[in-house]
């Protein structure tokens, strides 16, 4: 069965850091782009911050760029978000989402999602 | 402020059909594929839509997906009490090199 499954959440004061992870199984992560997204209680959606599968390529939000920073250890199968410099507006459930990158043949283009998602993670900063 | 936006909810009696709409621009949807994804209460994001118009195996073809210029739709026909849930437009943005979401949308079946 294909999973992700986060950890690291929890409570920690503001300017305080947190490291998440994000074990994959039941696929080949090393072939997979991966992302982070979070959600803010009460509040919809947000890209964190993206990474190629050889980790070549990584993008970030801008709410974000400069305090996390995220990684992968294809070894352990592992996804990882670094975040220093917490802040209050850091306060949300993250979640882990496996990226898909596939070719169109008919346009040549490349289209993009997020097929595979964790159950997330709870971050709380809050002093 | 989303950089995609959708309507902050929409309603529709079972069985009934309703749409959710998805605007950006041509740095996102106009030039990029835009995925769907259904957020039940309490739980993680489901794919529901990608590329456009395409359904992950298991999603019933009462959802579907259309995009022209740079707007999207999401369709659901048949409404469940089921189908009750928060909807999410997304789709890679080429100038901000950045994957952009809309702000969510709350569908209610009446």
């Amino acid at each position: 069965e294909v999973q992700l499954v986060e950890s690291g959440g929890g409570l920690v004061q503001p300017g305080g850091s947190l490291r998440l992870s994000c074990a994959a199984s039941g696929f080949t992560f090393s072939t997979y782009r991966m992302n982070w997204v979070r959600q803010a209680p009460g509040k919809g959606l947000e890209w964190v911050s993206y990474i190629k599968n050889n980790s070549q390529t990584i993008y970030y939000a801008d709410s974000v760029k400069g305090r996390f920073t995220i990684s992968r250890d294809s070894a352990k199968n592992s996804l990882y978000l670094q975040m220093n410099s917490l802040r209050a507006e850091d306060t949300a459930v993250y979640y882990c989402a496996r990226f898909c990158a596939v070719h169109d043949p008919h346009t040549k283009y490349y289209y993009y999602y997020m097929d595979v998602w964790g159950k997330g993670t709870t971050v709380t900063v809050s002093s | 402020q989303s950089v995609l936006t959708q309507p902050p909810s929409v309603s529709a009696a079972p069985g009934q059909m309703v749409t959710i709409s998805c605007s950006g621009s041509s740095s996102n949807i106009g030039n990029n594929y835009v995925s769907w994804y259904q957020q039940l209460p309490g739980t993680a994001p489901k794919l529901l839509i990608y590329g456009n118009n395409k359904r992950p195996s298991g999603i019933p073809d009462r959802f579907s997906g259309s995009k022209s210029g740079a707007s999207a739709t999401l369709g659901v026909t048949g409404l469940q009490t089921g189908d009750e849930a928060d909807y999410y437009c997304g789709t890679w943005d080429s100038s901000l090199s950045a994957w952009v979401f809309g702000g969510g949308t709350k569908l209610t079946v009446l």
